[in-house]
């Protein structure tokens, strides 16, 4: 069984541009979560997808944006990057179909905004 | 009221000791109450979860107590080990929802 994978794993980039990050989900889930974490902080949540669509959005800007594909890989995509978006940025996948849904995380993109 | 409020901070404890983390929430609606551990450059590992219809979960080491009334529930790591040092989340969630909301940490560093 493979877990949730990210990538990529650091990733530098100046204020004003954009940026895609990947998640593949855990083989048999079929939801992704995005979060964000700053340094020393909880995960915030972003937005989660399933079915290919949003499905729930945390306190976060429309430049925040994503996708869900059908073999429920997800991306997620940063437009006009402020300085404040550096965090590390979690993908979770969990299953619907199975018991408490837990969320399964991967191991974060690392975005740091010059 | 979406808040979940953890403490400590930080905490130092010596190997062989209990390590005891506590959480608050104010939202009578989160039904799923799950802990996570992670460690430097990883990802968030669930550890262990309990529902509010349970005072008590068990998984090894680690214990979750959870008081309903009083809307706080606390993680407990029995004989702690310098391998458990590493930064501990709480977190809630609502019945109708996927989103998790996080405590602020608790980093735990143990001593040989």
């Amino acid at each position: 069984e493979t877990g949730v994978t990210q990538s990529p794993t650091h990733l530098i980039k100046t204020r004003g541009q954009q940026v895609t990050l990947r998640c593949s989900s855990q083989s048999g889930h079929n939801t992704v979560s995005w979060y964000q974490q700053a340094l020393g902080q909880g995960p915030q949540f972003i937005f989660q997808y399933y079915r290919e669509e949003e499905n729930g959005r945390g306190n976060f800007p429309p430049r925040f944006s994503g996708l869900q594909f059908p073999n429920y890989s997800s991306e997620l995509n940063v437009n006009a990057l402020e300085l404040d978006d550096s965090a590390l940025y979690l993908c979770a996948s969990s299953s619907r179909s199975t018991g408490d849904n837990e969320q399964f995380f991967g191991p974060g993109t690392r975005l740091t905004v010059l | 009221q979406q808040q979940v409020k953890q403490s400590p901070q930080s905490l130092i404890v010596q190997k062989g000791g209990i390590s005891i983390i506590n959480c608050a929430y104010e939202n009578t609606a989160f039904d799923y109450f799950p802990w996570y551990q992670q460690f430097p450059g990883k990802g968030p590992a669930l550890l262990i979860a309990i529902r509010p219809d349970v005072s008590e979960k068990k998984e090894g080491r680690f214990t979750i107590s959870f008081n309903k009334s009083a809307k706080q529930f606390s993680l407990h790591i029995m004989d702690s080990q310098p391998g458990d040092s590493a930064t501990y989340f709480c977190a809630a969630r609502g019945w109708n929802t996927d989103k998790l909301i996080f405590g602020t940490g608790t980093r735990l560093q143990v001593f040989p």
